[in-house]
Protein backbone atom coordinates (compact mmCIF):
# COMPACT_ATOMS: atom_id res chain seq x y z
CA UNK A 1 0.00 0.00 0.00
CA UNK A 2 0.65 3.80 -0.49
CA UNK A 3 3.68 4.67 2.03
CA UNK A 4 3.17 7.90 4.00
CA UNK A 5 5.80 9.76 6.10
CA UNK A 6 5.83 12.97 7.73
CA UNK A 7 8.96 14.95 9.48
CA UNK A 8 9.52 16.21 12.06
CA UNK A 9 8.32 13.52 14.44
CA UNK A 10 8.37 15.89 17.51
CA UNK A 11 9.00 19.81 16.79
CA UNK A 12 9.07 22.45 19.89
CA UNK A 13 8.55 25.87 19.09
CA UNK A 14 8.61 29.44 20.89
CA UNK A 15 5.88 31.50 20.66
CA UNK A 16 5.10 33.49 17.84
CA UNK A 17 7.87 31.17 15.38
CA UNK A 18 7.36 29.77 12.14
CA UNK A 19 7.12 26.20 11.12
CA UNK A 20 6.88 23.74 8.13
CA UNK A 21 5.76 20.56 8.20
CA UNK A 22 6.74 17.77 5.51
CA UNK A 23 4.84 15.14 4.78
CA UNK A 24 6.14 12.91 1.68
CA UNK A 25 4.12 9.58 -0.29
CA UNK A 26 5.13 6.94 -1.87
CA UNK A 27 2.11 6.76 -4.79
CA UNK A 28 0.11 8.94 -6.65
CA UNK A 29 -2.74 10.70 -4.85
CA UNK A 30 -6.60 11.23 -5.40
CA UNK A 31 -6.65 13.21 -2.17
CA UNK A 32 -4.41 14.80 0.24
CA UNK A 33 -5.93 16.15 3.61
CA UNK A 34 -3.98 18.04 6.79
CA UNK A 35 -5.48 17.56 10.18
CA UNK A 36 -4.75 18.89 13.47
CA UNK A 37 -5.61 16.60 16.49
CA UNK A 38 -6.29 18.59 19.72
CA UNK A 39 -4.92 17.29 23.27
CA UNK A 40 -8.86 16.19 23.50
CA UNK A 41 -8.33 14.08 20.47
CA UNK A 42 -10.40 15.95 17.89
CA UNK A 43 -9.46 15.49 14.61
CA UNK A 44 -9.41 18.73 12.98
CA UNK A 45 -9.91 19.49 9.20
CA UNK A 46 -7.25 22.18 8.09
CA UNK A 47 -6.71 21.75 4.60
CA UNK A 48 -8.09 19.19 1.39
CA UNK A 49 -4.96 19.93 -0.79
CA UNK A 50 -4.39 16.66 -3.41
CA UNK A 51 -2.39 19.77 -5.64
CA UNK A 52 -1.47 23.50 -5.58
CA UNK A 53 -1.48 26.18 -2.71
CA UNK A 54 -4.16 26.91 -0.14
CA UNK A 55 -3.80 29.40 2.67
CA UNK A 56 -6.21 30.08 6.20
CA UNK A 57 -5.09 32.71 8.33
CA UNK A 58 -1.59 31.58 9.35
CA UNK A 59 -1.52 28.89 7.83
CA UNK A 60 -0.60 27.34 4.43
CA UNK A 61 -0.49 24.30 2.53
CA UNK A 62 1.59 23.44 -0.88
CA UNK A 63 1.20 19.83 -2.51
CA UNK A 64 3.34 19.04 -5.72
CA UNK A 65 1.75 15.97 -6.40
CA UNK A 66 4.29 15.09 -9.25
CA UNK A 67 7.13 15.31 -6.81
CA UNK A 68 4.96 13.32 -3.89
CA UNK A 69 5.58 15.86 -1.28
CA UNK A 70 3.35 18.41 0.60
CA UNK A 71 4.20 21.19 3.24
CA UNK A 72 2.31 22.47 5.89
CA UNK A 73 3.25 26.11 7.26
CA UNK A 74 2.35 27.64 10.36
CA UNK A 75 3.49 30.86 11.15
CA UNK A 76 3.30 33.20 14.13
CA UNK A 77 2.74 29.84 15.86
CA UNK A 78 0.28 30.15 19.33
CA UNK A 79 -0.04 27.88 22.05
CA UNK A 80 -3.19 26.92 20.43
CA UNK A 81 -1.17 25.76 17.84
CA UNK A 82 0.23 23.01 20.11
CA UNK A 83 -1.31 19.17 19.20
CA UNK A 84 -0.70 16.31 16.28
CA UNK A 85 -0.52 17.34 12.92
CA UNK A 86 -1.17 14.86 10.60
CA UNK A 87 -0.95 14.08 6.78
CA UNK A 88 -3.77 11.25 5.43
CA UNK A 89 -3.56 10.70 1.76
CA UNK A 90 -6.36 8.76 -0.93
CA UNK A 91 -3.79 6.91 -3.12
CA UNK A 92 -5.27 7.11 -6.96
CA UNK A 93 -4.41 3.05 -7.62
CA UNK A 94 -6.25 -0.03 -6.17
CA UNK A 95 -9.76 -0.38 -5.68
CA UNK A 96 -11.15 3.05 -5.71
CA UNK A 97 -11.45 2.91 -2.29
CA UNK A 98 -12.14 5.41 0.18
CA UNK A 99 -9.52 4.44 1.80
CA UNK A 100 -7.35 7.35 3.95
CA UNK A 101 -3.81 6.16 4.98
CA UNK A 102 -2.32 8.48 7.72
CA UNK A 103 1.30 9.41 8.33
CA UNK A 104 2.44 9.24 12.16
CA UNK A 105 2.26 12.65 12.66
CA UNK A 106 4.16 15.44 13.92
CA UNK A 107 3.55 16.25 17.43
CA UNK A 108 4.20 20.48 17.64
CA UNK A 109 4.22 22.13 21.13
CA UNK A 110 4.30 25.63 21.50
CA UNK A 111 5.68 26.95 24.51
CA UNK A 112 4.92 30.93 25.51
CA UNK B 1 -22.92 22.76 8.90
CA UNK B 2 -19.85 20.61 9.06
CA UNK B 3 -20.28 18.51 11.89
CA UNK B 4 -20.49 15.27 13.07
CA UNK B 5 -21.47 14.49 16.24
CA UNK B 6 -20.84 10.94 18.69
CA UNK B 7 -22.36 9.49 21.40
CA UNK B 8 -21.14 8.62 24.26
CA UNK B 9 -18.24 11.14 25.08
CA UNK B 10 -16.20 8.17 27.06
CA UNK B 11 -17.47 4.74 27.75
CA UNK B 12 -15.81 2.21 30.10
CA UNK B 13 -17.21 -1.10 29.92
CA UNK B 14 -15.99 -4.86 31.25
CA UNK B 15 -15.67 -7.74 28.99
CA UNK B 16 -18.95 -9.35 29.13
CA UNK B 17 -21.19 -5.84 28.47
CA UNK B 18 -22.36 -5.26 25.27
CA UNK B 19 -22.43 -1.78 24.33
CA UNK B 20 -23.02 1.05 21.24
CA UNK B 21 -21.33 3.66 20.13
CA UNK B 22 -23.39 6.08 18.32
CA UNK B 23 -22.54 8.47 15.09
CA UNK B 24 -24.88 11.09 13.20
CA UNK B 25 -23.80 13.54 10.66
CA UNK B 26 -26.43 15.73 8.74
CA UNK B 27 -24.09 17.06 5.94
CA UNK B 28 -25.81 15.07 3.06
CA UNK B 29 -23.05 12.69 3.05
CA UNK B 30 -23.40 9.12 1.96
CA UNK B 31 -20.06 7.99 2.96
CA UNK B 32 -19.26 7.20 6.74
CA UNK B 33 -16.48 5.31 8.46
CA UNK B 34 -15.38 4.23 11.81
CA UNK B 35 -11.45 4.62 12.98
CA UNK B 36 -9.24 3.07 16.01
CA UNK B 37 -6.47 5.10 17.41
CA UNK B 38 -4.50 3.62 19.53
CA UNK B 39 -2.42 6.04 22.18
CA UNK B 40 0.22 7.95 20.19
CA UNK B 41 -0.99 6.07 17.09
CA UNK B 42 -2.24 7.63 13.92
CA UNK B 43 -6.01 6.52 13.23
CA UNK B 44 -6.49 3.30 11.76
CA UNK B 45 -9.80 2.77 8.95
CA UNK B 46 -12.06 -0.46 10.38
CA UNK B 47 -15.47 0.32 8.10
CA UNK B 48 -16.86 2.15 4.95
CA UNK B 49 -20.22 2.67 4.77
CA UNK B 50 -21.05 3.77 1.41
CA UNK B 51 -24.89 4.27 0.46
CA UNK B 52 -25.83 2.62 3.57
CA UNK B 53 -24.03 -0.48 2.84
CA UNK B 54 -20.97 -1.73 4.21
CA UNK B 55 -18.19 -1.43 1.58
CA UNK B 56 -15.26 -2.43 3.24
CA UNK B 57 -14.30 -4.03 6.66
CA UNK B 58 -10.50 -3.93 7.24
CA UNK B 59 -10.70 -7.54 8.51
CA UNK B 60 -11.98 -6.30 12.47
CA UNK B 61 -12.81 -9.12 14.93
CA UNK B 62 -16.79 -9.91 14.40
CA UNK B 63 -16.47 -8.50 18.55
CA UNK B 64 -17.08 -5.30 16.57
CA UNK B 65 -20.05 -4.83 14.35
CA UNK B 66 -21.35 -1.94 12.38
CA UNK B 67 -24.56 -0.60 11.25
CA UNK B 68 -25.66 2.03 8.83
CA UNK B 69 -29.60 2.23 9.47
CA UNK B 70 -29.87 5.52 7.22
CA UNK B 71 -28.22 7.82 5.29
CA UNK B 72 -27.30 10.08 8.17
CA UNK B 73 -26.90 7.40 11.24
CA UNK B 74 -23.25 5.22 11.56
CA UNK B 75 -23.26 2.65 14.84
CA UNK B 76 -20.85 0.50 16.10
CA UNK B 77 -22.50 -2.35 18.70
CA UNK B 78 -19.51 -3.82 20.45
CA UNK B 79 -19.82 -7.11 22.28
CA UNK B 80 -17.12 -9.29 24.45
CA UNK B 81 -14.19 -6.59 23.58
CA UNK B 82 -10.84 -7.43 25.48
CA UNK B 83 -8.35 -4.91 26.95
CA UNK B 84 -6.95 -3.96 24.21
CA UNK B 85 -9.51 -2.84 22.47
CA UNK B 86 -9.37 0.20 24.68
CA UNK B 87 -9.24 3.14 22.54
CA UNK B 88 -10.62 6.15 21.02
CA UNK B 89 -12.90 5.40 17.75
CA UNK B 90 -13.63 7.89 15.37
CA UNK B 91 -16.64 8.35 13.03
CA UNK B 92 -16.18 10.27 10.16
CA UNK B 93 -18.23 11.03 6.68
CA UNK B 94 -17.79 12.52 3.24
CA UNK B 95 -19.24 12.33 -0.11
CA UNK B 96 -19.74 8.84 -2.35
CA UNK B 97 -16.21 8.10 -4.21
CA UNK B 98 -15.73 10.04 -7.65
CA UNK B 99 -19.13 11.48 -7.47
CA UNK B 100 -18.26 14.11 -10.56
CA UNK B 101 -19.07 17.17 -8.64
CA UNK B 102 -17.35 16.25 -5.50
CA UNK B 103 -14.67 15.35 -3.16
CA UNK B 104 -13.49 12.89 -0.49
CA UNK B 105 -12.98 15.31 2.07
CA UNK B 106 -13.65 12.96 4.95
CA UNK B 107 -14.76 15.23 8.12
CA UNK B 108 -14.49 13.72 11.95
CA UNK B 109 -16.34 13.88 14.80
CA UNK B 110 -14.71 14.10 18.36
CA UNK B 111 -14.30 10.66 19.21
CA UNK B 112 -15.68 7.92 21.67
CA UNK B 113 -12.68 7.06 24.66
CA UNK B 114 -13.72 3.58 25.64
CA UNK B 115 -11.86 1.70 27.91
CA UNK B 116 -12.34 -2.15 28.81
CA UNK B 117 -11.78 -3.65 32.26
Amino acid sequence: GIQVEQSPPDLILQEGANSTLRCNFSDSVNNLQWFHQNPWGQLINLFYIPSGTKQNGRLSATTVATERYSLLYISSSQTTDSGVYFCAVEPQSGAGSYQLTFGKGTKLSVIP
Amino acid sequence: DTEVTQTPKHLVMGMTNKKSLKCEQHMGHRAMYWYKQKAKKPPELMFVYSYEKLSINESVPSRFSPECPNSSLLNLHLHALQPEDSALYLCASSHPYKLPTSRNEQFFGPGTRLTVL
